[in-house]
């Protein structure tokens, strides 16, 4: 399976901190992202780094992409309450056609 | 309107029932997707839909059997399902299949919770 796989399940923060979450995943890639998902809404999409891509910032977001272990993590600084959220990571692979496979995701919550 | 429209947002249906789910984009997007969203599972890819033809059926049970008019709409009809259908369903858009590869981003709808009794 392509699935991949967030690391922690769960992450409870002050407002303030930093967050960090991980993801790994199975087979070669053609790009990574991440996305947000509040209480039972829809997925909404952050941020996008390409296999040939080390790093990549938005806002307070930044990604790193290890493609020799098959890993990414997602740092949020300076986090808010607003932050309060379900994280994925989904990985876009080409399998007869493009495939986007999602993990688990971690719940990141914020404590004001 | 919202890029993506899921309708209805809560669904509670019997086994034995018939009911469809629907969405609506209007991003202009040629791809549309089902994706199935169950309790501590990750998100299940459940059917592709390019240009109105399916190009993915993800070894999903026939008791769902979706339908795609034309490239803005998107229907799952529901029938007979069991109660471990109950779960959140999400349909997404992209620009199209070939987009995907380079930008990568789905647009997703709400969700329609559904529940089986």
């Amino acid at each position: 399976s392509q699935q991949g796989e967030e690391d922690p399940q769960a992450l409870s923060i002050q407002e303030g901190e930093n967050a960090t979450m991980n993801c790994s995943y199975k087979t070669s890639i053609n790009n990574l992202q991440w996305y947000r998902q509040n209480s039972g809404r829809g997925l909404v999409h952050l941020i996008l780094i390409r296999s040939n891509e080390r790093e990549k910032h938005s806002g307070r977001l930044r990604v790193t992409l290890d493609t020799s272990k098959k890993s990414s993590s997602l740092l949020i600084t300076a986090s808010r309450a607003a932050d309060t959220a379900s994280y994925f990571c989904a990985s876009s692979y080409s399998g007869g056609y493009q495939k986007v496979t999602f993990g688990i995701g971690t719940k990141l919550q914020v404590i004001p | 309107e919202t890029g993506v429209t899921q309708t209805p947002r809560h669904l509670v249906m019997g086994m034995t029932n018939k009911k469809s789910l629907k969405c609506e984009q209007h991003l202009g997007h040629n791809a549309m997707y089902w994706y199935k969203q169950s309790a501590k599972k990750p998100l299940e890819l459940m059917f592709v839909y390019s240009l109105e033809e399916r190009v993915e059926n993800n070894s999903v049970p026939s008791r769902f059997s979706p339908e795609c008019p034309n490239s803005s709409h998107l229907f799952l009809h529901l029938h007979t399902l069991q109660p471990e259908d109950s779960a959140l369903y999400l349909c997404a858009s992209s620009q199209d299949l070939i987009q995907l590869i380079i930008a990568g981003e789905l647009f997703f709808g709400e969700g329609s919770r559904l529940t089986v009794l």
